[in-house]
């Protein structure tokens, strides 16, 4: 079957640096996605990987290795607007996407 | 650009009438349209995918008859919820995609609409 593993929870303190890491086992492989959710919201786009590396965009960075079946989403200087859950989510050879459960990141002051 | 509409944002009916659930995409082409429901607390569960112009494809345990999805064109897929009941109260978001490039690459999301059946 495909899974998805990411933690369900995380805590970070406001300022620092999280890794949020997903595991997958997918039928196929065509992208890796990573989405923030903030409660009673839609998901909104952050990043997307294909290749093994690493893809910076400000504050967020996304790394990819296929051979491991592993990414992590690495947020910086966290600000407590960062607070929501965040989904990893693979597209397999039928180009569907597969979701992740979701790691539900909590910011302390 | 590429944004992703959904109207009503919010909708409470009573038990066995049915709701409709308009997603547009206002400024491209979406070829490929999914629906997803989501409980509190849990993550997305796709319900269906359609593409314009041909039957959408329900995902395993998803009722056709009772979530009617419409893709009439290349901009507007509607989903019917028939004879709701209170188990069907969720946070409904569709999400769409483009024929190439960033369009292609990425889904998105409208801003969801959340019905309450009581």
């Amino acid at each position: 079957g495909q899974n998805i593993d990411q933690p369900t929870e995380m805590t970070a303190t406001e300022g620092a640096i999280v890794q949020i890491n997903c595991t997958y086992q997918t039928s196929g492989f065509n992208g890796l996605f990573w989405y923030q959710q903030h409660a009673g919201e839609a998901p909104t786009f952050l990043s997307y990987n294909v290749l093994d590396g690493l893809e910076e965009k400000g504050r967020f960075s996304s790394f990819l290795s296929r051979s491991k079946g592993y990414s992590y989403l690495l947020l910086k200087e966290l600000q407590m607007k960062d607070s929501a859950s965040y989904l990893c989510a693979v597209r397999d050879s039928n180009y569907q996407l597969i979701w992740g459960a979701g790691t539900k990141l909590i910011i302390k002051p | 650009g590429a944004v992703v509409s959904q109207h009503p944002s919010w909708v409470i009916c009573k038990s066995g009438t049915s709701v409709k659930i308009e997603c547009r995409s206002l400024d491209f082409q979406a070829t490929t349209m999914f629906w997803y429901r989501q409980f509190p607390k849990q993550s997305l569960m796709l319900m269906a995918t359609s593409n314009e112009g041909s039957k959408a494809t329900y995902e395993q345990g998803v009722e056709k008859d009772k979530f009617l999805i419409n893709h009439a064109s290349l901009t507007l897929s509607t989903l019917t919820v028939t004879s709701a009941h209170p188990e069907d109260s969720s946070f409904y978001i569709c999400s769409a995609t483009g024929t190439s490039g960033d369009l292609y690459n990425e889904q998105f999301f409208g801003p969801g609409t959340r019905l309450t059946v009581l």
